[in-house]
């Protein structure tokens, strides 16, 4: 299976400050299609998993553009450009070009 | 637009078996796989595995191979997942996703088993 790698895993940060996840993953995400199926998730406490970027860097409808995907090959990274409190919650990155699906151990983001 | 309803949540019995549903709306079901995903007290999301809504076919992870059960009823747009024989560390949260991306997800079902 691949293994999806998320640091940091605690990420405390100061409201209206910019924030940085990577995702690592143990075999390279590009699919035979020509895509790299990446995909990121933001769970907020209480709440289901919602997805807001996919394809590395594609923003699902409704997410704010403060939030940005990057990244090819192994290596990924979710940026939010200025931290609002409705952040606070779990981040995960998903691979989807494999089987089985693998998620990274998740990011808790919070604010300082 | 896309909602995925799961039923309520589940106290059971050890040895027990549960049935969780997950209707469908906003979409054509049987255009887009379902998948499962369980997410333990306090912990990540683990990916259990998908069904295929056209064929009904099912596809599980290991370690969801035997007590789980993915299922369909087309007829109502909706996908089932029933795990028998229940053990205490099957305790979790467990969500419906569509599609093999995991696109919209259900509210999740609150699954606890205790004597």
């Amino acid at each position: 299976d691949v293994v999806m790698t998320q640091s940091p895993l605690s990420l405390p940060v100061t409201l209206g400050q910019p924030a940085s996840i990577s995702c690592r993953s143990n075999q390279s995400l590009l699919h035979s299609d020509g895509n790299t199926y990446l995909n990121w998730f933001q769970q907020r406490p209480g709440q289901s998993p919602r997805r807001l970027i996919y394809k590395v860097s594609k923003r699902d409808s409704g997410v704010p553009d403060r939030f940005s995907g990057s990244g090819s090959g192994t290596d990924f990274t979710l940026k939010i450009s200025r931290v609002e409190a409705e952040d606070v919650g779990f981040y995960y990155c998903m691979q989807g070009t494999h089987w089985p699906r693998t998620f990274g151990q998740g990011t808790k983001v919070e604010i300082k | 637009q896309v909602q995925l309803v799961q039923s309520g949540s589940e106290l059971k019995k050890p040895g027990a078996s549960v049935n969780i549903s997950c209707k469908a709306s906003g979409y054509s079901f049987s255009d887009y796989t379902m998948n499962w995903v369980r997410q333990a007290p306090g912990q990540g999301l683990e990916w259990m595995g998908w069904i295929n809504t056209n064929t009904g076919n099912p596809t599980y992870a290991q370690g969801f191979t035997g007590r789980f059960v993915f299922s369909l009823d087309t007829s109502v747009s909706t996908a089932y997942l029933q795990i028998i024989s229940l053990k205490t560390e099957d305790t979790a949260v467990y969500y419906c996703a569509r599609d093999s991306q995991s696109s919209s997800w259900g509210q999740g079902t609150l699954v606890t088993v205790s004597s």
